[in-house]
């Protein structure tokens, strides 16, 4: 099993519509978590962190679930410019190690006019 | 702006020979960096770890004298792929926290093509 799992894709919706990205992580003492954004080509840009509390920016929501180690990113009113890939990315480093972070796969996301 | 720099960001090489690729902190000391290498259509598998001061630690797989981390300074942090390959064309990606447990910052990356 993977350590960080994402849904495959490619997602390809229309403007304006809701997407839903899931993930799993098989580390039940993974630390802290995000969801970046890679546009082709370039370098992973942080998006978002994830909150136990689950957390909101804009047209994004994010949520985690410590219990079933799933986590998930939400776009609303998804833009042409939203068109990326989504990588869900897990921080498993323990107190005082150094910082690693697992990658998933990543989802293609085409936001289509 | 971006607060770790890559350089270069693109680099076209003859099979045998060796790249080196910078990865700066910019406006922050890093004690740590790390490399990542990433395959078309394929997530950022992590190298290695580059410590300060320090041997780099490699992850599985990842051969330590054809890849060499320096990381003789708290801003810098080089790759240098020995001997390539047209298998070693790749992307490749270095990261440093700000502090512990916070966001990753990236380098631009490197493409790297062997020919």
């Amino acid at each position: 099993r993977k350590e960080v799992e994402q849904d495959p894709g490619p997602f390809n919706v229309p403007e304006g519509a809701t997407v839903a990205f899931n993930c799993t992580y098989s580390n039940s003492a993974s630390q802290s978590f995000f969801w970046y954004r890679q546009d082709c080509r370039k370098e992973p840009k942080l998006l978002m962190s994830v909150y136990s509390s689950g957390n909101e920016d804009g047209r994004f929501t994010a949520q985690l679930n410590r219990a079933s180690q799933y986590i998930s990113l939400l776009i609303r009113d998804s833009k042409l410019s939203d068109s990326a890939t989504y990588l869900c990315v897990v921080n498993q480093g323990a107190s005082g190690s150094a910082r690693q972070l697992t990658f998933g796969s990543g989802t293609q996301l085409t936001v289509l006019p | 702006g971006a607060v770790v720099s890559q350089h270069p960001s693109w680099v076209i090489c003859k099979s045998g020979t060796s790249v080196k690729i910078e990865c700066r902190s910019l406006d922050f000391q890093a004690t740590t960096m790390f490399w990542y290498r990433q395959f078309p259509k394929q997530s950022l598998m992590l190298m290695a770890t580059s410590n300060e001061g320090s041997k780099a630690t490699y992850e599985q797989g990842v051969e330590k004298d054809k890849f060499l981390i320096n990381h003789a300074s708290l801003t810098l942090s080089t790759l240098t792929v020995t001997s390539a390959h047209p298998e070693d064309s790749s992307f490749y990606i270095c990261s440093a926290n700000r502090q512990l447990n916070t966001e990753a910052f990236f380098g631009q990356g490197t493409r790297l093509t062997v020919v």
